[in-house]
């Protein structure tokens, strides 16, 4: 069974930029869920896609925003990059339930210059 | 609201034992914990539910108090593979299944 996948691994951007960054789900599962994790720190949620509706954000700007689509994948957006958001975006996985587990992908790392 | 993980980070010797603490002001459902290596994903290690149990995973165990809403994670004679950060996640009853992270404890050891 193919684990999580996300694309591209690695991103360079300068500020003002544009980024999208994809994510294929564990296939069954429905629910997609974003991470922010800078350096050394812990992870930040940013979105939860769940049936190809918004579930849930975090505490982060509207230039972040993303959709999931009928295959039940998902992309990233963030306009305007700015240096702060240089950071490792990381995509998970799972069927909605408290019972099962997030299944993460190997991450972007996205670098602004 | 984010549980409170403890302690923040640990320094073992390979053959040493060590105990995380997961606490959360909210009465809980499921406690799940993860463990991160440099530069990787975080990877699932477990899930506690709502009833006290306790599960475990070769020499990696876990407790889950539904009283103290406190979770903890066992290491037993720790491994040098055992270095990472650990991360407790929570689901709290009130919530529509958002799992909310600790800050994470940093574990290292030392051959």
């Amino acid at each position: 069974e193919a684990g999580v996948t996300q694309s591209p691994t690695h991103l360079i951007k300068t500020r003002g930029q544009q980024a999208t960054l994809r994510c294929s789900p564990i296939s069954g599962h429905t629910s997609v869920y974003w991470y922010q994790q800078a350096l050394g720190l812990g992870l930040q949620f940013l979105l939860w896609y769940d049936e190809g509706e918004e579930r849930n954000r975090g505490n982060f700007p509207p230039r972040f925003s993303g959709r999931q689509f009928p295959n039940y994948s998902s992309e990233l957006n963030v306009n305007a990059l700015e240096l702060e958001d240089s950071a490792l975006y990381l995509c998970a996985s799972s069927l909605v339930t408290g019972r099962r587990p997030q299944h993460f992908g190997d991450g972007t790392r996205l670098s602004i210059l | 609201q984010q549980p409170v993980q403890s302690p923040q980070a640990v320094i073992l010797r390979e053959g040493e034992d060590a105990v995380i603490n997961c606490s959360s002001s909210k009465a809980l459902y499921s406690v799940h914990w993860y463990r991160q290596k440099h530069g990787e994903a975080p990877v699932f290690l477990m899930i506690l539910l709502k009833g006290g149990e306790q599960k475990g995973h070769e020499k990696i165990s876990a407790s889950f108090n539904e009283k103290k809403q406190q979770s903890s994670l066992y290491l037993t004679a720790s491994q040098l593979s055992y270095s990472g950060t650990y991360f407790c996640g929570t689901i709290s009853m009130d919530s529509n299944y958002q799992l909310i992270w600790g800050a994470g404890t940093k574990l290292i050891i030392k051959p």
